[in-house]
């Protein structure tokens, strides 16, 4: 069965470090999207792309975070400067039709 | 805009006994519904759903959920619970826009315990 992939899974970050956190969504889906789940809180919208370009974002997703599929198969999630409180679960989703696949998630620590 | 709320954060339950989680929704436009489950250290994986039609939805694993529109609710339901449904359930929404990449928004998450 397809599955939605997510690297690595886990990474332990200094504050101030760049990460970049990669997605390989399921080969025929359209839309693509960033979640995040800081521990023991609900799952939070970060970001929708479609048709290569951000089709909406959340107040989260501000200029420290940026998206891209640079190679049509990828779909990768940059943090430029990470902070203590981005210290949080990253999920991956991509979808067709009504049904939102997620991968298993990145466990990001910043220390 | 689209709210979430899940009225119970923990449900402690004895195995074989039956179960409701449940889950009430804010929209001032048409939504489709779903309920996701997270077992520890893993993904969201999709329960169920509604869209349309029958308010009575079938998913995986025995759980079935129904759309009330009145009451503005869609609460998860399974008439016997295993000790393997352990996990934490999340109830979430969606618009209908034809855009199609309508985001989810889900609730706070409710801990099924289930105990032997």
């Amino acid at each position: 069965e397809p599955e939605v992939t997510q690297t690595p899974s886990h990474q332990v970050t200094q504050m101030g470090q760049e990460v970049i956190l990669r997605c390989v969504p399921i080969s025929n889906h359209l839309y693509f999207y960033w979640y995040r789940q800081i521990l023991g809180q609900k799952v939070e919208f970060l970001v929708s792309f479609y048709n290569n370009e951000i089709s909406e974002k959340s107040e989260i997703f501000d200029d420290q975070f940026s998206v891209e599929r640079p190679d049509g198969s990828n779909f990768t999630l940059k943090i430029r400067s990470t902070k203590l409180e981005d210290s949080a679960m990253y999920f991956c989703a991509s979808r067709v039709g009504t049904e939102a696949f997620f991968g298993q998630g990145t466990r990001l620590t910043v220390v | 805009a689209q709210s979430v709320t899940q009225l119970d954060s923990q449900v402690p339950v004895f195995e074989e006994a039956p179960v409701e989680l449940r889950c009430n929704y804010s929209s001032s436009v048409s939504v489709y519904l779903f309920w996701y489950v997270q077992y520890p250290n893993q993904g969201l994986q999709l329960l169920l759903k509604y869209l349309s039609g029958s308010t009575l939805v079938k998913g995986i694993n025995g759980f079935e959920a129904e759309f009330n529109k009145s009451q503005t609710s869609f609460h998860l339901r399974k008439p016997s619970v295993h000790i393997s449904d352990t996990a934490e359930y999340f109830c979430a929404v969606s618009g209908t826009s034809s855009g199609g990449y309508n985001k989810l928004i889900f609730g706070a998450g409710t801990r099924l315990a289930v105990h032997p």
